[in-house]
């Protein structure tokens, strides 16, 4: 597609439960971000997948935390035994090379753990 | 502790106003970007800054590099309503790293 595309756009889910969430980059980029933004807040890094490198999982916050970027192309990000203070929104980006080019980002998804 | 420090954290201004905005950190960057986000949207890339002491101007809207490239701001001359939003700026040293934004507001 012409853009990065996310999905769901908005996700509520109980505390305690696993939730996915889907990152559609643009197609021939081949860097991918994951970042979390609170509310009021920057962006936080979570996770960065570079080709066929090994990801650089240093921002991920807990090991209830995960990603996965398949074939190089969609990724999903994964949240194990969601508790309250992982309500945010969750945004993805994606670049055509890992250096100074700048990112697109898709448009987010916003999770609500209740 | 962020890594860049953007100030002011919030803005409110009238139509027609210029204005200012900071990012500051210790560390060098080989570039920085600006981005815009607006609600319920992703951040969109205004400018890259690669040189230090480089000077890029989009329209209204003037960015510069600090000759040691640790800093950067962003000046909006006559601003407009439309320029609302979060200003984010974002350093690369391997990977991109972004301060928490100024919120402008700008008021017809």
């Amino acid at each position: 597609g012409a853009g990065v595309s996310q999905s769901p756009s908005n996700k509520v889910t109980e505390k305690g439960k696993d939730v996915e969430l889907r990152c559609d980059p643009i197609s021939g980029h081949t860097a991918l971000y994951w970042y979390r933004q609170s509310l009021g807040q920057g962006l936080e890094f979570l996770i960065y997948f570079q080709g066929n490198s090994a990801p650089d999982k240093s921002g991920l916050p807990s090991d209830r935390f995960s990603a996965e970027r398949t074939g190089g192309s969609v990724s999903t990000l994964t949240i194990q035994r969601t508790q309250q203070e992982d309500s945010a929104v969750y945004l993805c980006a994606s670049s055509f090379t890992a250096t100074v080019g700048g990112y697109t980002f898709g448009s987010g998804t916003r999770l609500t753990v209740v | 502790t962020q890594l860049l420090e953007q100030s002011p954290q919030f803005l409110s201004i009238q139509e027609g106003e210029n204005l200012t905005v900071y990012c500051n950190s210790s560390s060098v960057f080989s570039s920085l970007q600006w981005y815009r986000q607006e609600p319920g949207e992703g951040p969109v890339l205004l400018v890259t800054v690669v040189t230090g002491g480089e000077v890029k101007k989009l329209k209204r809207l003037t960015f510069q590099f600090g000759d040691a490239r640790k800093d950067s701001s962003l000046h909006i001359t006559a601003a407009q309503p439309g320029d609302t939003g979060l200003y984010l700026c974002a350093g690369y040293n391997n990977d991109m790293r972004f301060g928490a934004g100024t919120r402008l507001t700008v008021k017809p």
